[in-house]
């Protein structure tokens, strides 16, 4: 199986401030035909299913806002949020859609410092 | 619009089965992988498993903490996919999402979830 190793656990940010949040994939998750990493970051509101914010590790989905951004290097994937917001208080997780078993980050809670 | 309806959830005892339907809508259903992905109380996803299309033969693959307990299946001209559970162990307990990808990861849109608690 992918283990996806996620760091931190928990970070506090000021509003307005970065906060940048790692992951490694134990094995590639690049695919080839592609010429794509198959990465996902998904934020968690509490109450709420998890919604996708970037995938193919460095695309955005439709509506989220362009303070989202990922990045990639070999298997090191980070979520940059640029100018911390109240609203994105969550949880975020990183997940590899690559081969099964999918698998996912432990999580990163984000709260406001 | 993207719509997953989970139901069929609750309390079950230990050892007891259970199944989860999920309606969707919004998308073209027999052209989509479905997966269902689980998340106990306070912990992390957990990706319980997924069935291809009807054209790939209906395949299906699971995690292995539920694999020969729980059986996914589709029908496509209700829109609908199910998740059958037996042998169930209180580590089940979890609130269980019904998701879908339609070409971007496998897992794109996320129905609100149905809780399974399983307790004596």
């Amino acid at each position: 199986d992918i283990v996806m190793t996620q760091s931190p656990d928990s970070l506090a940010v000021s509003l307005g401030e970065r906060a940048t949040i790692n992951c490694k994939s134990s094995q590639s998750v690049f695919y080839r035909p592609r010429n794509k990493n198959y990465l996902g970051w998904y934020q968690q509101k509490p109450g709420q299913p998890p919604k996708l914010l970037i995938y193919s590790a460095t695309t955005r989905e439709s509506g989220v806002p362009d303070r989202f951004s990922g990045s990639e290097s070999g298997t090191d994937f980070t979520l940059t949020i640029s100018s911390l917001q109240a609203e994105d208080v969550a949880v975020y997780y990183c997940h590899q859609y690559y081969t099964t078993p999918l698998t996912f980050g432990r999580g990163t809670r984000l709260e406001i410092k | 619009e993207v719509q997953l309806v989970e139901s069929g959830g609750g309390l079950v005892n230990p050892g007891g089965s259970l199944r989860l339907s999920c309606a969707a809508s919004g998308f073209t259903f027999s052209d989509t992988w479905m997966s269902w992905v689980r998340q106990a109380p306070g912990k992390g996803l957990e990706w319980v498993g997924r069935i291809m299309r009807e054209s790939e033969g209906e395949k299906t693959d699971y995690g292995a903490p539920v694999k020969g307990r729980f059986t996914i299946s589709r029908d496509d001209p209700k829109n609908m996919v199910y998740l059958q559970m037996n042998s169930l162990t209180i580590e089940d307990t979890a609130v269980y999402y019904c998701v879908t990808g339609v070409g971007l990861t496998d897992l794109d849109y996320w129905g609100q979830g149905s809780l399974v608690t399983v307790s004596s």
